[in-house]
């Protein structure tokens, strides 16, 4: 059976700070989304990392993929509160089917 | 991006009941699934719909439960049938357009309290 683990599964930050969100999975699978989710809202997709060594940014966020290890890594940069959010990583686990097993989530709160 | 809608919003069932939830994409897509997000929980794949044949359930869902329709490219419908408090959750549509890489998207989700 597919983990998928991340931790932290919460995260209060100040502003202006850095910090990095673990995803590690449990088997092999070479396809890796990062969502966000805020209060009562639905899925956002941030990032789709295809490969081993896949690095994405997106203003100050930051994914990337080692398959090898079974590892993805979603950094803060200089926290903002509007990042305010819950952020999960989601696994592949059909390889080819596109259905998804989601971490348990991480959420994160930026404080000024 | 792909615009995905779901009805209703938000219900309020009776022990008992069923509730259908329609999914519906503004455009052609490669792949549906549906999911559920049990309060303050994580999602978990409930099945997946596919077009013109019976879908596809993960381990612990069942089409007697969770009976799923995909009549085309771009609609689906989720039953929860004989509901119980347990069954109150999120449950939301993804589509996979398939066309533009590798892309998953969900919809508002629709949030079923059952009493």
């Amino acid at each position: 059976e597919l983990k998928v683990e991340q931790n932290p599964l919460f995260l209060s930050m100040q502003e202006g700070k850095n910090y990095t969100i673990y995803c590690n999975y449990s088997t092999t699978s070479d396809r890796l989304y990062w969502y966000r989710q805020d209060p009562g809202k639905s899925l956002e997709s941030l990032f789709v990392l295809l490969s081993n060594g896949a690095v994405k940014q997106e203003g100050r966020l930051m994914a990337s993929l080692d398959t090898k290890a079974r590892l993805s890594t979603l950094h803060i940069t200089a926290a903002v509160h509007d990042l305010s959010a819950t952020y999960f990583c989601a696994v592949d686990i059909s390889f080819s089917g596109y259905a998804l097993n989601f971490g348990k989530g991480t959420s994160l709160l930026v404080t000024p | 991006s792909a615009v995905i809608s779901q009805k209703p919003s938000r219900d309020i069932c009776q022990r008992g009941t069923s509730l259908t939830i329609q999914c519906q994409v503004d455009s052609q897509v490669t792949m549906m699934f549906w999911y559920r997000q049990q309060p303050g929980q994580s999602l978990t794949l409930i099945a997946t719909a596919n077009q013109g044949s019976e879908a596809t359930y993960e381990s612990g869902f069942v089409i007697d439960k969770f009976p799923i329709s995909r009549p085309n490219l771009t609609f689906s419908t989720l039953t929860v049938s004989n509901m119980s408090p347990e069954d109150s959750s999120i449950y939301l549509c993804s589509v996979v357009p398939g066309q533009r890489g590798h892309e998953q998207y969900f919809g508002p989700g629709t949030r079923l309290t059952v009493t």
